[in-house]
């Protein structure tokens, strides 16, 4: 079993639907927990990153913890056709940089207009 | 762009054959790391140098070895390459080793 599992998709929607991306994990040291969003041939781009159980709102962007299940949610409000790529998530047990981040295997989006 | 660099962009060569990656991290940053994504596998840390010292190893293979230099850029080499080495090879710099990580753009490496 792996220690972070995402559901890889694709995920397709209408333009101004709300996306919901998760992962479940297996590690219950994990502490850091991270989006980033990848789009096609480009390096992985931060989106959010989080540190306890709960909700974090950053524009269109929401993250959201769940500690005690081991689980974890990215919503996308309002999404966009440039939001079509590929979301990770990831997670470790020191900080958001810290080594061994532990990747899930990513999800593709594409948002159509 | 995240401004770290990595050379070459895509590489194509043969089984048995030994290459090596390059990075530039962010100005300032003193961590590097190094990734491998496939499609099978995702991204999986492969290890990390900070200030010119290895601080912390995954799933690296015993073929594969890296180092930073005093100007802070690393090289990831990779020897005896295998078909199931082709994959796409990240680094990614931050600021000390509890820091926001940023990635390259990547090396694409095609082993025939």
């Amino acid at each position: 079993q792996k220690e972070v599992e995402q559901d890889p998709g694709p995920l397709s929607v209408p333009e101004g639907a709300i996306v919901s991306l998760n992962c479940t994990y297996s590690n219950s040291a994990f502490q850091y927990f991270m989006w980033y969003r990848q789009y096609s041939r480009k390096g992985p781009e931060l989106l959010m990153y989080t540190y306890s159980s709960g909700n974090k709102e950053d524009g269109r962007f929401t993250a959201q913890v769940d500690k005690s299940s081991k689980y974890i949610s990215l919503f996308i409000r309002d999404s966009q056709p440039s939001d079509s790529a590929t979301y990770l998530c990831a997670m470790n047990p020191w900080g958001t940089g810290a080594n061994n981040l532990f990747f899930g295997t990513g999800t593709r989006l594409t948002v159509i207009p | 762009d995240s401004g770290v660099t990595q050379t070459p962009k895509h590489l194509i060569t043969a089984t048995g054959q030994r290459v090596t990656l390059r990075c530039s991290p962010r100005s300032g940053d003193l961590s590097v790391y190094w990734y491998q994504q496939s499609l099978d596998q995702g991204l999986q840390f492969l290890i990390q140098y900070y200030n010119g010292e290895e601080r912390a190893k995954g799933n690296i293979l015993e073929r594969f070895s890296a180092q930073q230099f005093p100007d802070l850029h690393s090289e990831l080499n990779l020897s005896s390459l295998e078909l199931g080495d082709s994959a796409l090879y990240f680094c990614a710099s931050s600021a000390g080793d509890v820091d926001t990580q940023y990635f390259g753009p990547g090396t694409r490496l095609t082993v025939l």
